[in-house]
């Protein structure tokens, strides 16, 4: 079936380490997000890729870095840079050409210990 | 810049009770209008596109409809399993890969 696929559904971070949050997808699309959501609040663009080896920072992209070296492969690395990284963690795809809707993964709860 | 603003914020209705979910929106050029339905600790979960003004879709109990300004997402006789957070976004004209706006949802809690 195809699908977008995070990974781990949660992650847990010591102050000043830096975590990579997996997102992978099989529908051919040429655009990945990654959003960031916290409670009560809509969906915060962090980047966004829509080709391979180039991405776009969003409106919050301050303590975070992705990578886009394959078409279905686009991970989120959390810095210790990034002061209040508690959140929930979306991974989006869809086809930039069209006027179609993106595809969401399950999701990465992401907490600080 | 585009902007997309749902309300209410939450919303309780008593099983059976029908109502309206708004998604006002300010866009440069609008392409299309998204609904999705999102479960608490899940990814938003995609219902319904729309293309232009007048435009409408349903899908059991859900009716969304387009205007100009703005969009309403309609919950006919609601069931308790129909309790979500629903999320509308647009994508506007932009010309680039990031044309998706989101707003910050309306809470619906059904009660039996």
């Amino acid at each position: 079936d195809g699908g977008i696929t995070q990974s781990p559904k949660y992650l847990f971070r010591k102050e000043g380490q830096n975590v990579t949050l997996s997102c992978e997808q099989n529908l051919n699309h040429d655009a990945m997000y990654w959003y960031r959501q916290d409670p009560g609040q809509g969906l915060r663009l962090i980047y966004y890729s829509q080709i391979v080896n180039d991405f776009q920072k969003g409106d919050i992209a301050e303590g975070y870095s992705v990578s886009r070296e394959k078409k279905e492969s686009f991970p989120l690395t959390v810095t210790s840079a990034q002061k209040n990284p508690t959140a929930f963690y979306l991974c989006a795809s869809r086809n930039s050409l069209s006027v179609g809707e993106a595809f969401f993964g399950q999701g990465t709860r992401l907490t600080v210990v | 810049e585009d902007q997309v603003t749902q309300s209410p914020e939450a919303l309780r209705l008593q099983e059976g009770e029908s109502s309206s979910l708004n998604c006002s929106y300010t866009v440069s050029g609008l392409r299309g209008l998204f609904w999705y339905r999102q479960d608490p600790g899940k990814g938003p979960e995609f219902l319904f596109t729309l293309y232009s003004a007048g435009e409408e879709k349903e899908k059991e109990r859900l009716k969304a409809t387009l205007t100009k300004k703005e969009s309403f997402l309609h919950i006919t006789a609601p069931k308790p399993e129909d309790s979500a957070t629903y999320l509308c976004a647009v994508h506007a004209s932009s010309g680039s890969a990031r044309q998706l706006t989101f707003g910050s949802g309306t809470q619906l809690t059904v009660l039996p």
